[in-house]
């Protein structure tokens, strides 16, 4: 099956610095992005869709200028949090889908945990 | 009310038991269905779409009822493998939006 690639799966920071997670897809063309948040315990929560070359669409209540979404290639989606604080620390998974072949089925990556001080 | 809600769980059954998920969701537009399967602290992983007709995959098998809005998942002849959270999913809309409910916790023990 196709392979989304995440990177990285861990990162501990410190309060207000910006975090940038990768999501790379390894051997399809990912027209389309996700990105998601969990909590402990939670579902996980859709924070943006992005299509290749254009900008993001957010879900209410999610911050744009706090979430950066760039989608500027068909393997690639990045996701940097700005000026991280400790409310931040969440589980971030992507996922990409290729509308070439089924559009419902979404590959997801290994996730990131990010962990603020 | 949520989009997609599913029993709380958890669930602890033994080996071989049968159990069954139920997920109900609230927009009667959805289109498409999904189990997905969540390891601790892992990213989730399809388990099976779910189709009108119902559908099985080896021990497992999935109904959805849209007059009901009601998906269900049956896991027969468990396994301590099977040991997961499992989330009912809906596609919303065009975009490919998946709407993850927030799980049920399934313990298989010996």
């Amino acid at each position: 099956g196709a392979v989304v690639s995440q990177h990285p799966s861990r990162v501990i920071c410190k309060s207000g610095t910006s975090v940038k997670i990768e999501c790379r897809s390894l051997d399809f063309q990912a027209t389309t992005m996700f990105w998601y948040r969990q909590f402990p315990k939670q579902s996980l929560m859709l924070m943006a869709t992005s299509n290749e070359g254009s900008k993001a669409t957010y879900e209410q209540g999610v911050e744009k200028d706090k979430f950066l979404i760039n989608h500027a290639s068909l393997t690639l989606s990045t996701l940097t949090v700005t000026s991280a604080h400790p409310e931040d620390s969440s589980f971030y998974i992507c996922s990409a889908s290729d509308r070439g072949l089924l559009l419902d089925i979404q590959y997801f990556g290994a996730g990131t945990r990010l962990s603020v001080l | 009310r949520k989009e997609v809600e599913q029993d709380p769980g958890p669930f602890n059954v033994p080996e071989g038991a049968t159990v069954a998920f139920n997920c109900t969701y609230s927009n009667s537009a959805s289109q498409s269905f999904f189990w997905y399967r969540q390891d601790c602290r892992k990213e989730p992983k399809l388990l099976m779409s779910v189709y009108s007709s119902g559908n099985e995959d080896g021990r497992f098998t999935a109904q959805l009822n849209r007059a009901s809005q009601y998906i269900s998942l049956l896991i027969r002849d468990s396994k301590l493998s099977d040991s997961a959270t499992y989330l009912c999913v809906v596609l919303r809309g065009s975009q490919g939006n998946l709407i993850f409910g927030k799980g049920t916790k399934l313990s298989v023990k010996p």
